[in-house]
């Protein structure tokens, strides 16, 4: 069974940093590539990030380049979100991701809250 | 960046009816277009891939069909358990867009 476990969301400052973390089982997970989907309170759904396979590939959203990066540790099944100069408008549940072959996200977390906030 | 609408923003409906979610894509995107539910407190879940494909697991009341640029979810005898929010995205180019959503209720 597929799983994919976030930790690490939390309270933060304006201006602070967090780092997420995301604990995959149940597939193989050097496969695939993987990404982070975020959803504001009340709100719909937004790309952040998605990363190759091999971790050597990223893309992000334009509201999240320059202050996010995307990684993974495909030795510990394990992928990570690293948050930066955080916002206001940062403030979500932010979903790991299952990217199934590019075509869609076929697994999804049960999320992860950040609060930015003062 | 290309653009996902969704229409209706929300609908009522009753169990037993018959719903169609539309989603059009401000530019081409061929067939790369997937649906998501979503249920209030949960994670979203994976309906339909590449406009018409079902996802295992999900019953063959939901359908989708489309490409280019206008593409359709229905659902052919509303269940329950299908009262939630309901999402395209779309998987062209980067950025993966979603739509803004659609919201089904209870009639």
């Amino acid at each position: 069974e597929v799983q994919l476990l976030e930790s690490g969301g939390d309270l933060v400052q304006p201006g602070g940093s967090l780092r997420l973390s995301c604990a995959a089982s149940g597939f193989t997970f050097s496969s695939y590539a993987m990404g982070w989907v975020r959803q504001a309170p009340g709100k719909g759904l937004e790309w952040v990030s998605t990363v190759s396979s091999s971790g050597f590939s990223t893309d992000y959203a334009d509201s999240v380049k320059g202050r996010f990066t995307i990684s993974r540790d495909n030795s510990k099944n394990t992928l990570y979100l690293e948050m930066n100069s955080l916002r206001a408008d940062d403030t979500a549940v932010y979903y790991c991701t299952k990217d199934e072959s590019g075509l869609s996200w076929d697994y999804w977390g049960q999320g992860t809250l950040v609060t930015v906030s003062s | 960046d290309i653009q996902m609408t969704q229409s209706p923003s929300s609908v009522s409906a009753s169990v037993g009816d018959r719903v169609t979610i539309t989603c059009r894509a401000s530019q081409g995107i061929s067939r790369w277009l997937a649906w998501y539910q979503q249920k209030p407190g949960k994670a979203p879940k994976l309906l339909i891939y590449v406009a018409s494909t079902l996802q295992s697991g999900v019953p063959s009341r939901f359908g989708g069909s489309g490409s280019g640029t206008d593409f359709t979810l229905t659902i052919s005898s509303l269940q329950p358990e299908d009262f939630a929010t309901y999402y395209c995205q779309q998987a062209n180019s980067f950025p993966h867009t979603f739509g803004q959503g659609t919201r089904l209720e209870i009639k």
